[in-house]
């Protein structure tokens, strides 16, 4: 079992949708959640971090953890063509310098 | 604040040759990392340090070098380049909060 899980998609949906992407983890040392999102040819831009379990609002951007279920989630509401890009969820255990354990991102295409 | 740059943008290399990728940040953060991402792939770890002289492996380290010996720069080094570290180079840092910014990338071809 990879440590942590996220469909790749391609997920397609209409402007103005509210989009789900989420990751499932097995590792339940992981402390810190993040979302990236990476346009094409671009370095990985940080979107979101949380702390544990919670919610965290951003804007249109909301990050969820639930550490029970191990599953991490990101709602984007009112998507725009702008929010096409590949998201990726990452993690780590502890601060300072722990690198990072990805998910292997979520291509997002929002329709005009 | 420029943030982390990486150069070269793009490189071909032939197999056995050897090149350094740069990476600087000017956050004046202690922690940087190196990662490496495939096509469909996450981002594994390469290297990482958490200060000036202090180094150490992450997930992927073979076939690859570093060395820190100033805050802000911290270059990975491939020896003797094989194809399969064709792939896309990316730097990173941190301070001792956890928001790790990324640089834009390094292609590198290896044939």
């Amino acid at each position: 079992q990879k440590e942590v899980e996220q469909d790749p998609g391609p997920l397609s949906v209409p402007e103005g949708a509210i989009v789900s992407l989420n990751c499932t983890y097995s590792n339940s040392a992981f402390q810190y959640f993040m979302w990236y999102r990476q346009y094409s040819r671009k370095g990985p831009e940080l979107l979101m971090y949380t702390y544990s379990s919670g919610n965290k609002e951003d804007g249109r951007f909301t990050a969820q953890v639930d550490k029970s279920s191990k599953y991490i989630s990101l709602f984007i509401r009112d998507s725009q063509p702008s929010d096409s890009a590949t998201y990726l969820c990452a993690m780590r255990r502890g601060g300072g310098a722990d690198g990072l354990t990805f998910g292997k991102g979520t291509h997002l295409i929002i329709q005009p | 604040n420029a943030g982390v740059t990486q150069t070269p943008k793009f490189r071909i290399l032939k197999i056995g040759q050897s090149m350094t990728l740069q990476c600087t940040q000017d956050m004046n953060h202690n922690y940087m990392y190196w990662y490496r991402q495939d096509p469909g792939m996450g981002l594994k770890l390469i290297y990482y340090s958490v200060g000036a002289g202090i180094t150490d492996k992450g997930e992927v380290p073979n076939g690859y070098n570093v060395s820190r010996s100033t805050t802000e720069d911290f270059p990975l080094r491939l020896e003797l380049a094989a194809p399969s570290q064709t792939s896309v180079y990316f730097c990173a840092s941190n301070s001792r909060g956890y928001e790790q910014y990324f640089g834009p990338g390094t292609r590198l071809t290896v044939t």
